[in-house]
């Protein structure tokens, strides 16, 4: 089974629009990471944001937040008032904490595009 | 400020030949990554490094070895280069610790094997 998938390939969104960016992930561990980056199209990967499987709170930073939802086993990426810089690949990831695993597991990604 | 770099932006070998990957990190990391990224398919993980001379295989290792002779150093090789090794190979570092620690990631290197 696929750890983390992201199933939107790509995303279209007006400018000052939300949009939201799904993930779901599949772990047995109980206490794991959650990550999302960004990926220009230059190409460097640009952390936006975490969440913990032991936080209650919603991660917010900035214009991004995270909708983490832990009995779905989903952690959604929320983009307010999307901005034409925010075009970019977007990647969710896990780190899995219980079984030592020090690398992310990333999903796919999903291609946003945003339209003036 | 973090900085994690790659030898190269760009390179083109032929089928065959060694290819060495070059990664540093300035920030006394102790964990080093390596990751390939093909469309569809986002980030693989080849091999980590733990600490220096430490090293443990990833998702894909097959045709890949590494090299963590220094913490700031990480290499990935390419024994032998085939053209399904044509790709874009991204190095990160970070701290050991558990917790909400990013990694860091350099600017990629893109790979083409002829």
């Amino acid at each position: 089974a696929q750890k983390i998938t992201q199933t939107q390939p790509g995303m279209f969104v007006q400018e000052k629009e939300a949009v939201t960016l799904d993930c779901t992930y599949d772990t047995s561990d109980q206490s794991y990471g959650l990550f999302w980056y960004k990926q220009p199209s230059s190409g460097e990967m640009i952390f936006l944001i975490y969440q913990g499987s032991y936080d209650e709170q919603n991660a917010t930073e900035g214009r991004y937040s995270l909708n983490f939802q832990k009995a779905r086993k989903s952690a959604n990426l929320v983009i307010s008032a999307s901005q034409l810089g925010d075009s970019a690949m977007y990647f969710c990831a896990m780190r899995e904490e219980d079984t030592g695993r020090r690398a992310l597991t990333f999903g796919s990604g999903t291609r946003l595009q945003v339209q003036p | 400020d973090v900085k994690v770099t790659q030898s190269s932006r760009y390179l083109v070998k032929r089928t065959g030949e060694k290819v060495f990957l070059e990664c540093v990190q300035d920030m006394d990391h102790e964990n080093m990554f390596w990751y390939r990224q093909d469309p569809g398919l986002g980030l693989r993980l080849i091999y980590f490094s733990y600490d220096v001379k430490m090293k443990e295989k990833g998702d894909i290792p097959e045709g890949y070895s590494v090299s963590r002779e220094k913490k700031e150093r990480f290499s990935l090789i390419l024994e032998s280069a085939s053209t399904n090794q044509t790709s874009m190979y991204l190095c990160a570092s970070k701290i050991h610790s558990r917790g909400p620690y990013e990694q860091y990631f350099g600017p990629g290197t893109r790979l083409t094997v002829t």
